[in-house]
């Protein structure tokens, strides 16, 4: 069974670049999958950030407006977020997800890391 | 993109039935899986549906998700309601390599 673990700091300076990773345990990411992100601000729903996979395709939500990155490390199996140029807006609990793949434009379950909050300070 | 619209809350008495709509605005509901989630406060979400209507292991059968064409929506039944369903529901489809998740429902079970 996939273990998502969380790591980051939980305070992020306004304007600065905001960066979490994701250690992957039970299955290495190269053999499949996306691995993507999906913050929580308080009190509020769900939103996508973007989600990666291991042959390199990529794809964010153009709300971000090319903030956000992710990138994967196979060598010690975990994956990353950085957010440039944050605001108070993108505090929120970010979680690091598995999601599952069924080829083409076809996505099924996200399993879920166990989340962190960071905050944006002025 | 599309939206998923969501009911902001709902309630029933436990032992009842509950269910939960999802809305799209724009697309087929049935040309992309459609995810159920489940939040407790301060919890990360678990999948109670994923795939329009598969439950994971571990999910009771009193969790059934359907989709209808004719409402373009999604919806998660929750039967013989307890008190531990009380909890946050998203729901979550995706086009274009785009995730979409509703704005979610809150399930109070009184």
């Amino acid at each position: 069974q996939v273990h998502l673990q969380q790591s980051g700091p939980g305070l992020v300076k306004s304007s600065e670049t905001l960066s979490l990773t994701c250690g992957v345990s039970g299955y290495l990411i190269r053999n499949g999958y996306y691995w993507g992100w999906v913050r929580q601000p308080p009190g509020k729903g769900l939103e996508w950030i973007g989600n990666m996979h291991h042959f390199g395709d990529s794809y964010y939500n153009p709300s971000l407006k090319s903030r956000a990155t992710i990138s994967l490390n196979t060598a010690v199996n975990e994956f990353s977020l950085k957010l440039s140029s944050v605001t108070a807006a993108d505090t929120a609990v970010y979680y690091c997800a598995r999601i599952s793949y069924c080829g083409g434009d076809c996505y099924s379950n996200f399993e879920w890391g166990q989340g962190s909050l960071v905050t944006v300070s002025p | 993109n599309f939206m998923l619209t969501q009911p902001h809350s709902v309630s029933g008495s436990p032992g009842k039935t509950v269910t939960i709509s999802c809305t799209r605005s724009s697309g087929s509901i049935a040309s992309n899986y459609v995810q159920w989630y489940q939040q407790r406060p301060g919890g990360a979400p678990t999948t109670v549906i994923y795939e329009d209507k598969q439950r994971p292991a571990g999910v009771p059968d009193r969790f059934s998700g359907s989709i209808d064409s004719s409402s373009n929506s999604a919806s998660l039944t929750i039967s013989g309601l307890r008190t531990e369903d009380e909890a946050d529901y998203y729901c979550q489809s995706y086009h274009n390599h785009n995730q979409v998740f509703g704005g979610g429902t809150k399930l109070t079970v009184l």
